[in-house]
């Protein structure tokens, strides 16, 4: 069980404009950055978004994050074949001493 | 570029401890936090723990108790060694770097990942 809550899948036909939902709670994400992961079959994750909406140098801006209260989204447009991933959130939880916590992943089917 | 890459065995018994290094290559692992992720067959990740390079360590409450994340500068390497392991620890174990911004806790370079798999 997972602390941060993602939809199991999500899809997609090219071009397209898809979102994935994270939620968590006033420890997690009401009081902390979300990040997002991106992870291509049989690879290591990557990092996609970080601070809640800032890009690593190299993503395209068709990845964009967003936050409001105790839930983010990832946002995708113009779906591409090769964004067919699993994603993941994250974000600092500061229950007990802290720790990371991941959402269970999001399967992105594009059609 | 920085580049990481784990090492160790992939067979470990039930109760015994799993142990795995991360190198550290391309750059110093001066002046970072190192992290342990691991990610259980068809499964989701999980945090391990951070350490930073001076040796202080941050866990996930839930392994707490059987986890030791340590750092040798010297040889630009990191270690987790994980106790009394049964078959939920198998998964694929990945090193990342913390991204070197204040305040942010997102992972900028991770390794291949290296599978441990729990079995007598």
């Amino acid at each position: 069980q997972s602390v941060l809550t993602q939809p199991p899948s999500a899809s997609g036909t090219p071009g397209q404009r898809v979102t994935i939902s994270c939620s968590g709670s006033s420890s997690n994400i009401g009081s902390n950055y979300v990040y997002w992961y991106q992870q291509l079959p049989g690879t290591a994750p990557k990092l996609l978004i970080y601070r809640n909406n800032q890009r690593p140098s190299g993503v395209p801006d068709r990845f964009s994050g967003s936050k409001s209260g105790t839930s983010a989204s990832l946002a995708i447009s113009g779906l591409r074949s090769e964004d067919e991933a699993d994603y993941y959130c994250a974000a600092w939880d500061d229950s007990l001493s802290g720790f990371v916590v991941f959402g269970g992943g999001t399967k992105l089917t594009v059609l | 570029q920085v580049q990481l890459q784990e090492s160790g065995p992939g067979l470990v018994k039930p109760s015994e401890t799993l142990s795995l290094t991360c190198t550290v290559s391309g750059g110093s692992i001066s002046s970072y936090y190192w992290s342990w992720i691991r990610q259980p067959p068809g499964k989701g990740l999980e945090w391990i723990g951070y350490i930073y390079y001076s040796g202080s360590t941050n866990y996930n409450p839930s392994l707490k108790s059987r986890v030791t994340i340590s750092v040798d500068t010297s040889k630009n390497q990191l270690s987790l060694k994980l106790s009394s392991v049964t078959a939920a620890d198998t998964a694929v174990y990945y090193c990342a770097r913390r991204m070197p911004v204040a305040g942010t806790h997102g992972m900028d370079v991770w390794g291949q990942g290296t599978t441990v798999t729990v079995s007598s």
